[in-house]
């Protein structure tokens, strides 16, 4: 495609279920990240994947946040069991080995 | 470790005035690169000037330029002629030979009409 394609834009959820955010990278882009960013907050970093090596998990929260990536193609973020404070907008961002950082439009969660 | 700085969470600026957002980071690297990105209230994230740390030059966007000063370890963006839709927030970034990008907490620029 022609960006970086977040799926959905907006998920509402109840406390206690699985969510689970899409995120479609440029082709040909081989790192990909994901951030939680707070209302008027700033940047979060999650998780980071960088072709074949082992992700950077060191920004996931809890053991219920968790993310997937095969090869250099689509990523899935998971949180289990949502919580109210799991509530912000998910952003995604592919780039080339280094180099700008292309980003989606994000996913909206709220936890109700 | 690789940080970011952004020591402004808001400034305001009067429409046309000329504005400076600061920067300043620390790497040991001695090449790498620096980012300035935008997010307007759409919370789309775009580019708004790069520089890469082995060139002295500043670069230059139209009305965005940077002031990057490397013993310092500074980057700073002006905006000049500020213009309404100029209103964003505003995350300077850094990206060494680790590749990871490193984000600073943001500034927000409030532009007054």
């Amino acid at each position: 495609g022609a960006g970086v394609s977040q799926s959905p834009s907006n998920k509402v959820t109840e406390k206690g279920k699985d969510v689970e955010l899409r995120c479609d990278p440029i082709s040909g882009h081989t790192a990909l990240y994901w951030y939680r960013q707070r209302l008027g907050q700033g940047l979060e970093f999650l998780i980071y994947f960088q072709g074949n090596s082992a992700p950077d998990k060191s920004g996931l929260p809890s053991d219920r946040f968790s993310a997937e990536r095969t090869g250099e193609s689509v990523s899935t973020l998971t949180i289990q069991r949502t919580q109210q404070e799991d509530s912000a907008v998910y952003l995604c961002a592919s780039t080339e080995v280094i180099g700008e950082a292309f980003f989606g439009q994000g996913t909206r969660l709220t936890v109700v | 470790a690789q940080t970011v700085t952004q020591s402004q969470p808001e400034m305001s600026v009067q429409e046309a005035e000329t504005v400076t957002l600061s920067c300043t980071y620390d790497t040991s690297e001695s090449d790498y690169y620096l980012f300035w990105y935008k997010q307007p209230p759409s919370r789309q994230m775009i580019l708004v000037i790069r520089q890469e740390a082995y060139k002295q030059q500043n670069a230059t966007e139209n009305r965005f330029s940077v002031n990057f000063q490397k013993a310092a370890k500074s980057f700073s963006l002006k905006i000049s002629d500020s213009q309404l839709g100029d209103a964003a927030m505003y995350f300077c970034a850094c990206q060494d030979s680790n590749y990871q990008l490193i984000w600073g907490a943001g500034t927000k620029l409030i532009i007054k009409p």
